[in-house]
């Protein structure tokens, strides 16, 4: 079965630190991996996501580092805020060919508490 | 507002007592698909749907069946539920597949006793 793993499964990060959570697959057709935040009593909703054309993406204080080699890629938070405590998920998709591009396959979450 | 819709958010029920969850979406979206999370296993897919009467089994398709009669509406239904079906569920639907945004409800509580 298609894995993505993800950790830490919780972490703890004073305000203004850099939240990193780390996610690593082995799936070798997976090609676009999309990071999901969920808060407290509402669904996931896409954060950020790449693919494996390019090693880093960034969107405001949201980067996402790829290392294609290693299949491993990662969320870092800069400046993390108390507001960006939620859950993070990971996932991946494989090539867009047949069922691949319909199935979504989430690492296992991670917790992310930001005190002030 | 564009949003996906479940209901209900919270069911108690029996074993073997059948109870569908429905899920719809405002966004005239193709993709629709469910999901159950569990604590330490994140997210599980149950099945999706490409389109209307176009549906295909998740990971964890056992127990558990769909239909896809009109785009905006996707019920999740569990003909004999066990206990080990209590979770929380999701539906999502996006735009064309699960490399566009996806856009989740905000859940359904069961509790299967």
């Amino acid at each position: 079965q298609q894995q993505v793993k993800q950790s830490p499964q919780s972490l703890i990060v004073q305000k203004g630190g850099i939240s990193i959570i780390n996610c690593a697959y082995e799936n070798t057709a997976f090609d676009y991996f999309p990071w999901y935040q969920q808060f407290p009593g509402k669904g996931p909703a896409l954060l950020i996501a790449i693919r494996p054309d390019v090693s880093e993406k960034k969107e405001g204080r949201f980067t996402i580092s790829f290392n294609k080699s290693a299949k491993q890629f990662s969320l870092h938070i800069m400046d993390s805020q108390p507001g960006d405590s939620a859950t993070y998920f990971c996932a991946a998709s494989a090539a867009y060919s047949g069922a691949g591009s319909y199935q979504l396959t989430f690492g296992k979450g991670t917790k992310l508490s930001v005190i002030p | 507002e564009a949003q996906v819709t479940q209901n209900p958010r919270y069911l108690i029920t029996v074993t073997g007592k059948k109870l569908t969850v429905t899920c719809s979406q405002n966004m005239n979206h193709e993709y629709m698909s469910w999901y159950r999370q569990d604590p330490g296993l994140g997210l599980r897919q149950i099945y999706y749907s490409m389109n209307v009467e176009v549906t295909d089994k998740g990971d964890v398709p056992e127990g558990y069946k769909v239909s896809r009669k009109e785009k905006r509406n996707f019920p999740l239904i569990l003909e004999s539920p066990s206990p080990n079906q209590t979770s929380l569920y999701f539906c999502a639907s996006s735009a064309g597949s699960v490399r566009s945004p996806l856009h989740f409800g905000n859940g359904t509580r069961l509790t299967v006793t």
